[in-house]
């Protein structure tokens, strides 16, 4: 049974389109994150919520709009999709940590590989 | 704000034999995290190996060791007997007080056969 599970896997979709990205998790954790990686496998942390509130929000452009209906789920929404949103998207599962002290570990979906054509 | 740097894009080692991927970073903190982390081609992110930076003592998993210089800020992963498996793309990260993970660039690792 897959612990973060990510759909859809692969999307491609035309500039100016909106989607949606979903993620789940069973884990019963508290915490989740989207993360992007580019092109060049930089990978970076983009939204972090911790029972459904915002915790983490990174310098994203507003296009990007998380959304966490209950703590297993936290959507990815990207309006008006760019060539530079092309990336691979990941989201994360973990129970939340005490700052710099005590880190749980991060479970990570499998990823979904958008192209923006 | 933390960074975490891997100097090195890419490094190829013999099967069986032992390789070592560096890994620097600068941080102003005493209490956080490092990780070493494994993309493999399937894209799945894998944790490798974890070192709390309180410990002394370097943090070991079956063939994966660190050596960790908290004083220069110096975090290198250790790959004994590499296996063909081991290829993939390793991560770098730290976790501190801003509670992200901050990843460095990666490095490609190729096993030969």
């Amino acid at each position: 049974d897959t612990a973060v599970s990510q759909t859809p896997k692969y999307l491609v979709t035309q500039m100016g389109n909106d989607k949606s990205i979903k993620c789940e998790q069973n884990l019963g954790h508290d915490t989740m994150y989207w993360y992007k990686q580019d092109s060049k496998k930089f990978l970076k942390i983009m939204f972090s919520y911790n029972n459904k509130e915002l915790i983490i929000n990174e310098t994203v452009p507003n296009r990007f709009s998380p959304k966490s209906p209950d703590k297993a789920h936290l959507n990815l929404h990207i309006n008006s999709l760019e060539l530079g949103d092309s990336a691979v998207y990941f989201c994360a599962s973990s129970q939340p940590g005490i700052r710099g002290v005590i880190y749980n570990e991060q479970f990570f979906g499998p990823g979904t590989r958008l192209t923006v054509l | 704000a933390q960074t975490v740097t891997q100097s090195q894009p890419e490094m190829s080692v013999q099967e069986a034999e032992t390789v070592t991927l560096s890994c620097t970073y600068d941080t102003s903190e005493s209490d956080y995290y490092l990780f070493w982390y494994k993309q493999p081609p399937s894209r799945q992110m894998i944790l490798v190996i974890r070192q709390e930076a309180y410990k002394q003592q370097n943090a070991t998993e079956n063939r994966f060791s660190v050596n960790f210089q908290k004083a220069a800020k110096s975090f290198s992963l250790k790959i004994s007997d590499s296996q063909l498996g081991d290829a993939a793309m390793y991560f770098c990260a730290y976790w501190g007080a801003n509670s992200k993970l901050t990843f460095g660039k990666g490095i490609t690792l190729s096993v030969r056969p």
